[in-house]
């Protein structure tokens, strides 16, 4: 059983560029959520695909976009990249949403 | 405003020293409270989930338990391995149509010492 991947693992863009990060969800999986932890803070929620549709979205703007593909893996989205978007990026899988999630290891998002 | 509050925001112990994590909730309709461990740079690992008032779930050195307003993460004899940021995370019924996202705390960093 492969769990939750991510990548790439660390990343640096200059403010305005896009960025496009993905996501492996664990074998089984149909639901990934995707969350933004600043440094200091916990995850906060960005949005959610269940079967390759969105299916809920926290208070980001937009630019944050995301994809999810038949294998259920994910990709998120950000345009216009802003100093403030510096985090850490996580994904969650899980199977119809309804168990316990499971985490990646995350994408350090340097805005510079 | 829904919210999930942590305390303390650290803790430093010795080791064998035992103590309690806390983690109060305001959310209507609470789905279920999920405990998460992260170690630094890495992504949150899954720990316990409760979904109703007075369950408890235990794994090793750690327990978790639950009431209407809040949940305890008890740790016993602690090692210098279980350092790491607690996070408390609820799952209301209404942040996405399933019902099925988080919110989380801002965590507890545990230091323990030999």
């Amino acid at each position: 059983e492969t769990g939750v991947t991510q990548s790439p693992t660390h990343l640096i863009k200059t403010r305005g560029q896009q960025v496009t990060l993905r996501c492996s969800s664990q074998s089984g999986h149909n639901t990934v959520s995707w969350y933004q932890q600043a440094l200091g803070q916990g995850p906060q929620f960005i949005f959610q695909y269940y079967r390759e549709e969105e299916n809920g979205r926290g208070n980001f703007p937009p630019r944050f976009s995301g994809l999810q593909f038949p294998n259920y893996s994910s990709e998120l989205n950000v345009n216009a990249l802003e100093l403030d978007d510096s985090a850490l990026y996580l994904c969650a899988s899980s199977l119809d949403g309804n168990t316990e999630a499971f985490f990646g290891q995350g994408t350090r998002l340097t805005v510079v | 405003e829904d919210q999930v509050t942590q305390s303390p925001e650290a803790l430093r112990l010795q080791e064998g020293e035992s103590s309690s994590l806390n983690c109060s909730y305001t959310v209507s309709g609470l789905r279920g409270l999920f405990w998460y461990r992260q170690d630094p740079g890495k992504g949150p690992e899954f720990l316990f989930t409760l979904y109703s008032a007075g369950e408890e779930k235990e794994k090793e050195r750690l327990k978790a338990t639950l009431t209407k307003k809040e949940s305890f993460l008890h740790i016993t004899a602690p090692k210098p391995e279980d350092s790491a940021t607690y996070l408390c995370a609820v799952q209301p019924p209404y942040l996405n149509q399933a019902g099925t996202a988080l919110i989380f705390g801002k965590g507890t960093t545990l230091s323990v010492s030999s």
